[in-house]
């Protein structure tokens, strides 16, 4: 199974500047990566996913992150944020063809004005 | 498209006393997870259905825990007795996906169930 590190576990930002949520990786062989966001009191949600193709992946709602292999990395921006951003932010990666999710242990994003 | 569905939405037991949480998963996914969310962690998966099959339960402590999905649609899972470290979110999680299939679509994850064992 993969293992994943998100190398932040608190990051406070301040309205409508950027932010990074890093995210590295256990293994070079072929991977999914996801990004999922899970707000107070909810589920997972999907946030953005690479399967192949560019590395850069974008999400409807300005978030981007882009896949680098060499460094087994899949940083998470986003270039001006808003309050209602603020949420926990996870992570994920799988085995092609296994479709078990690996998580890292979170990143707590808090927006304030 | 009805999302996933899990009750309840908080449980608070003692320890040594039994549990059991539901999931629904969304109409026609064939694969349905069980995961262990403890606070200030990431989701740890515990258990994978293939329809009605356990793909992968590796990671269940089948000592206390157990999990079914009859007729490859709802799921239970049970925790008899829960200790105190099992305090934690439990997500399930439904896909379309069975294994070798290409993949396009993510897990689709229920709002969880909150336990609490004091």
């Amino acid at each position: 199974a993969q293992s994943v590190t998100q190398l932040d576990s608190q990051v406070p930002v301040f309205e409508e500047a950027p932010v990074e949520l890093r995210c590295n990786y256990s293994s070079s062989v072929s991977v999914y990566l996801f990004w999922y966001v899970q707000y107070p009191n909810q589920g997972l949600q999907l946030l953005l996913k690479y399967l192949s193709g560019s590395t850069l992946v974008e999400s409807i709602n300005g978030f981007e992150a882009e896949f680098n292999k060499s460094q087994t990395s899949f940083h998470l921006r986003k270039p001006s944020v808003h309050i209602s951003d603020t949420a926990e932010y996870f992570c994920a990666v799988s085995d092609r063809g296994d479709y078990k999710l690996s998580f890292g242990a979170g990143t707590t994003v808090t927006v304030r004005a | 498209e009805a999302g996933v569905a899990q009750s309840p939405r908080y449980k608070i037991i003692e320890k040594r006393q039994s549990v059991a949480f539901w999931c629904n998963p969304i109409s026609g996914h064939a694969t349905l997870y069980w995961y262990q969310q403890i606070l200030g962690q990431g989701p740890k998966l515990l258990i994978q259905f293939q329809n009605n099959g356990v793909v992968d339960d590796s990671q269940l402590p089948k000592d206390r825990f157990s999990a079914e999905r009859l007729k490859g649609v709802d799921s239970t899972l049970k925790i008899q007795p829960a200790k105190l470290e099992d305090s934690a979110v439990y997500l399930c999680a439904s896909s379309p996906h069975t294994t070798g299939s290409s993949y396009n679509s993510p897990l689709h994850f229920g709002n969880g169930t909150r336990l609490t064992v004091t």
